[in-house]
């Protein structure tokens, strides 16, 4: 799997849009980017995947550069809900495989109210 | 539809025990993994089970055992427990065939060793 980069940690304003950024510079064509967080003691939730156009959903939006090396996942309106770890995950199509995911350090995004 | 379930949800035990969790899928998931989160390794993969078959595991001793049922519920097993054991143990369902690694995560069974 391709390695990714994530800052340790950000602040954003409640209200405010979080961007995340992730790094990954050594992703094949056929890894899709996952983005995924994980709230204090609790188990990791899935937010939302790409290949390489840009995705929306009821949670976040991702977007992934035209090269494909990096990608944003954007919340538009951050609430204190919103604090967590989120982690950065690159990965082949496995719909018929059992692989696990590699989750890195990940990014704590702190809402500050 | 019910989420990842997990029993129990805490549980403590001395070293050299023996230690079984359990995990219920979402309904019509085939697919269950286990993960193990420590603060010092982060989420580590440990294995998946598909219809009652081991397909992958993670780098973990032999000591970590695991098995699905029929009605894809899953246990793992942690024997001769040490205290490096202590960890947040999550479980994941999938669908089998799902095009991509979406992935539902139960609340986990914290474990501590003592």
């Amino acid at each position: 799997d391709a390695k990714t980069t994530q800052p340790t940690s950000m602040d954003c304003a409640e209200g405010r849009a979080a961007n995340l950024p992730c790094n990954h510079s050594t992703i094949s064509g056929n890894e899709y980017v996952y983005w995924y967080r994980q709230i204090h003691s609790q188990g990791p939730q899935y937010i939302i995947h790409g290949l390489k156009n840009n995705e929306t959903n009821e949670m976040a939006s991702l977007i992934i550069t035209e090269d494909r090396k990096s990608s944003t996942l954007i919340l538009p309106h951050a609430t204190l809900r919103d604090t967590a770890v989120y982690y950065c995950i690159v990965r082949a199509y496995s719909g018929g495989g059992a692989d696990g995911l590699t989750f890195g350090k990940g990014t704590h995004l702190i809402i500050q109210p | 539809k019910a989420g990842v379930t997990q029993t129990p949800r805490y549980l403590i035990k001395t070293r050299g025990q023996q230690v079984t969790l359990s995990c219920s899928p979402i309904s019509g998931h085939r697919s269950v993994s286990w993960y193990q989160q420590t603060p010092g390794q982060g989420l580590q993969f440990l294995f998946e089970y598909f219809s009652e078959t081991q397909r992958n595991k993670g780098n973990f001793p032999g000591r970590f055992s695991g098995r699905q049922f029929s009605n894809s519920r899953s246990e793992m097993n942690v024997s001769t427990l040490e205290l490096g054991d202590s960890a947040l143990y999550l479980c994941a369902s999938r669908l089998y065939s799902a095009i991509y690694n979406e992935q539902f995560f139960g609340p986990g069974t914290r474990l501590t060793v003592l």
